[in-house]
Formats: structure tokens, C-alpha cells, sequence
């Protein structure tokens, strides 16, 4: 079962920063966050990942609150080729832990 | 960053035959693989855990005698349909777990379309 919750859809504009938030209340120790993008009939994209800290790199940055619970995807100047669906997933690191996808935000970015 | 490619992207096939998928790490070996199946506007349905030298461990409801996976190295996972039927139509895509050191991430492959007539 997924353990996460995403808003079903957002749109945003070209060049402005989309904020996808994610709710993992759940969430135990030793999960980390992950978020994947599927760009229309392609394997999804890995994005970033984190377990407590903020991480940055060149494709996003990931907020997670102080209590794990939530997190939130930021895609700093968002372009057209920005537009998927993007997966919030709780995982734990070692190579059997599975990586179970919800229904994911579909992200409209709109000229 | 790490690449997992999928054969064949596309397949249309005949009711009553088999279809072989195949997934490969091609820059990292990874010793356990995921299967998933997405239908059309649905999310990604993890079918099975394949693990290298060892049998697959299917998820609730899949069945492993229709859906044979072998990992037979360190880098290549197969799916084989067996006995396709129209319902088998599905974008099949599979995923490599890529560890140690910072690692830890699932790569993607691009998907196989299977369409059965």
C-alpha cells in the first residue's frame, strides 16, 4: 500500500516555481523520501531523494519538515518539458526494500 | 546517471504466444530487479521482486506461472508472458536497484509495450 499522500493535479507557470507537496505521516526511521517524475509513456525519472535533511541538485530541491511527516518537491523555474506526473514515495534504502507508486500529482506547467 | 534499458520498447503479438522483455543495468550491476505493469491513466503496479540467482517473489494476485522472471546475472532481468491474451496489454517496465555508498536509488527503464491481438 502506498504511504503517501499528493494532491491529484496542479497546474503552474512556465518559469515560476512549482511546490509539490506529499504527506508520508507514516513514515518510520529509517525511510527515506523519494520522488520519481513519468513523463507520458516513459519510464518514470528518478528526481531526488532525502531522509531528514534538505537536499538540492540540479533538478530540484526537497524540503522535509522537522517531523518527517511531509515534504514538499520544488522545481525552481518549471518548463514546459516539467509537465508528468510526479510519484512521492517512502522507501528504506536496501536493494529488497520495493518501491510502491500512488496516484502521484499530475503537474500541468502551462505557458 | 545510471541507465537500465528495456527490448523491445514495442511488441504486438498474437493471443496464445509468449513475449519475452528483457531489462538490463547497463553501467551497474544490480542484483535485485522490480517488475511493474501500468494500464492506461493508472500508476505503476509493482508485480514482482526479482533477485539475482534466486526465484522471483510475486506480489499478491500475480501469477507466476504466466509471468516468468528470470535474473540470471548480475545485470539482465526477464519478464516472459506466457500464453499473452488481450488483458496482458500493459506498459511493462522494470527497475534496478543501484546500492552501496550513497547509493540506494531505483532506475527506471523506458518500458515495453505490449499490445496482444
Amino acid at each position: 500500500d502506498a504511504k503517501t499522500t499528493q494532491p491529484p493535479s496542479m497546474d503552474c507557470a512556465e518559469g515560476r516555481a512549482a511546490n509539490l507537496p506529499c504527506n508520508h505521516s507514516t513514515i518510520s526511521g529509517n525511510e527515506y523520501v523519494y520522488w520519481y517524475r513519468q513523463i507520458h509513456s516513459q519510464g518514470p525519472q528518478y528526481i531526488i531523494h532525502g531522509l531528514k535533511n534538505n537536499e538540492t541538485n540540479e533538478m530540484a530541491s526537497l524540503i522535509i519538515t522537522e517531523d518527517r511527516k511531509s515534504s514538499t518537491l520544488i522545481l525552481p523555474h518549471a518548463t514546459l518539458r516539467d509537465t508528468a506526473v510526479y510519484y512521492c514515495i517512502v522507501r528504506g534504502k536496501a536493494a529488497g526494500n520495493k518501491l510502491t507508486f500512488g496516484g502521484g500529482t499530475r503537474v500541468l506547467v502551462k505557458p | 546517471g545510471a541507465v537500465v534499458s528495456q527490448h523491445p520498447s514495442r511488441v504486438i503479438c498474437k493471443s496464445g504466444t509468449s513475449v519475452k522483455i528483457e531489462c538490463r543495468s547497463l553501467d551497474f550491476q544490480a542484483t535485485t530487479m522490480f517488475w511493474y505493469r501500468q494500464f492506461p491513466k493508472q500508476s505503476l503496479m509493482l508485480m514482482a521482486t526479482s533477485n539475482e540467482g534466486s526465484k522471483a517473489t510475486y506480489e499478491q494476485g500475480v501469477e507466476k506461472d504466466k509471468f516468468l522472471i528470470n535474473h540470471a546475472s548480475l545485470t539482465l532481468s526477464t519478464l516472459t508472458v506466457t500464453s499473452a491474451h488481450p488483458e496482458d496489454s500493459s506498459f511493462y517496465i522494470c527497475s534496478a536497484h543501484r546500492g552501496g555508498g550513497s547509493g540506494g536509488e531505483l532506475f527506471f527503464g523506458e518500458g515495453s509495450r505490449l499490445t496482444v491481438l
